[in-house]
């Protein structure tokens, strides 16, 4: 079975460009959540996504945003990027919802120049 | 303050060695506690979770809450080089609440 994938792994992006990143869930998994991980914050919950629709939200300003499609994949955007984006981004996936059954992906390594 | 607390390590222990590792919490309502590792370039991978109060025990992974200290732990008996990499506790109030997140302790076992 195949895990959660994550594309691209690695981005360099300059600032005040915007950005998308894309997580594929485990199949069957309806259930997609977003962290950003950096050195001095640790893994910070962005926004989670139950088919289709927003579930939860962190506290990220509106240049974050995301969206999920009917087949469960889910992608996130950055507007305007700045040089504190720069972090890994991961996506998890669940069944029902649940953080007991969470997989994690690889992340994206985004780079802000 | 943080809602979680944990010391960032590094932590370096021989191989054999029992590692404790430990976070601290502010949010009395977190009810489900996490513990992660992530090696290095790869995403989290869950090992252990505890419902509540109290102990679980796992092969060589003991998860310990003690919820009136609001204090978290994990052991790790018999370490082994293969478990070098950076521990995250995690906790969320429900089970489809967010997880908060500790910032990691970095665990580097010597053979």
């Amino acid at each position: 079975k195949a895990g959660v994938t994550q594309t691209p792994r690695y981005l360099i992006k300059t600032r005040g460009q915007q950005v998308t990143l894309s997580c594929s869930p485990i199949s069957g998994h309806r259930s997609v959540s977003w962290y950003q991980q950096t050195p001095g914050q640790g893994l910070q919950f962005l926004f989670e996504y139950f088919s289709e629709t927003q579930r939860n939200k962190g506290n990220f300003p509106g240049r974050f945003s995301g969206r999920q499609f009917s087949n469960s994949r889910s992608e996130m955007n950055v507007s305007t990027l700045e040089l504190g984006d720069s972090a890994l981004y991961l996506c998890a996936s669940s069944l029902a919802r649940h953080n007991t059954e969470a997989f994690f992906g690889q992340g994206t390594r985004l780079t802000v120049v | 303050q943080k809602e979680v607390e944990q010391d960032p390590g590094p932590l370096s222990v021989p191989e054999g060695a029992i590692v404790s590792l430990n976070c601290t919490y502010s949010n009395s309502a977190f009810q489900y506690f996490m513990w992660y590792r992530q090696y290095s370039r790869k995403g989290p991978e869950l090992l252990m979770y505890t419902y509540s109060s109290g102990n679980k025990e796992d092969g060589r992974f003991t998860a310990q809450v003690d919820k009136s200290s609001k204090y978290i732990s994990l052991f790790i008996r018999d370490s082994q080089p293969s478990d070098s990499a950076t521990y995250l506790c995690a906790m969320s109030t429900t089970g489809n609440t967010p997880l908060v997140f500790g910032k990691g302790t970095r665990l580097s076992v010597i053979a």
